[in-house]
């Protein structure tokens, strides 16, 4: 089946320094890419879609320049957060299908801490 | 903004019994998806409901599209501890799946040996 590979699975970093997700589809080119941020026992809240080579679309309540995506090949989808604050702290995950009416297929997820 | 609901919210039953969650929406999908998803993990999709109406199989799963497309339920007999997770149902626009999918708030089950 489709594969996501999602880096790194855990990082720890400190408050103020930027930390870099990586979302990529193995073994199919992902037309458009999403970012969840999943607070503990609650359902996934999408942060934005991105599409290969164009600007991603961000959700209400995102900021934008806050949470960097930059989604520059069929295959790799990249979240930046930058200036990261203890509340940034979450588990984000990302997903990717390959066209309109296909499944989306999930990474393993980033769990975040920062402090 | 098109919603879905998801019932029950949380849920803990011996191994065993059968139970139900229900997905409900006021808005029509294209299709609805299903996902499990265990603690520090990404989801995994199980089924994908395309057609009002529809019902399928995995396993002990059934999975069922309600006639107008607005509603989904997901049946496990016989629940086993393996099941336990966090369920989400997931509901396409007429976008389709590469407009982003509305997610329900996830049932979190937990079978208990």
């Amino acid at each position: 089946g489709a594969v996501v590979s999602q880096h790194p699975s855990r990082v720890i970093c400190k408050s103020g320094t930027s930390v870099k997700i990586e979302c990529r589809s193995l073994d199919f080119q992902a037309t458009t890419m999403f970012w969840y941020r999943q607070f503990p026992k609650q359902s996934l809240m999408l942060m934005a879609t991105s599409n290969e080579g164009s600007k991603a679309t961000y959700e209400q309540g995102v900021e934008k320049d806050k949470f960097l995506i930059n989604h520059a090949s069929l295959t790799l989808s990249t979240l930046t957060v930058t200036s990261a604050h203890p509340e940034d702290s979450s588990f984000y995950i990302c997903s990717a299908t390959w066209g309109r009416g296909s499944p989306l297929h999930f990474g393993n997820g980033t769990r975040l801490t920062v402090t | 903004t098109q919603l879905l609901e998801q019932s029950p919210q949380f849920l803990s039953i011996q191994e065993g019994e059968n139970l139900t969650v229900y997905c409900n929406s006021s808005s029509v999908f294209s299709s609805l998806q299903w996902y499990r998803q265990e603690p520090g993990e990404g989801p995994v999709l199980l089924v994908t409901v395309v057609t009002g109406g529809e019902v399928k199989k995995l396993k002990r799963l059934t999975f069922q599209f309600g006639d107008a497309r607005k509603d989904s339920s997901l049946h496990i007999t016989a629940a086993q501890p393996g099941d336990t997770g966090l369920y989400l149902c997931a509901g396409a626009g007429s976008g389709g799946g590469a407009d982003g999918l509305t997610f329900g708030k996830g049932t979190h089950l937990i079978i208990q040996p």
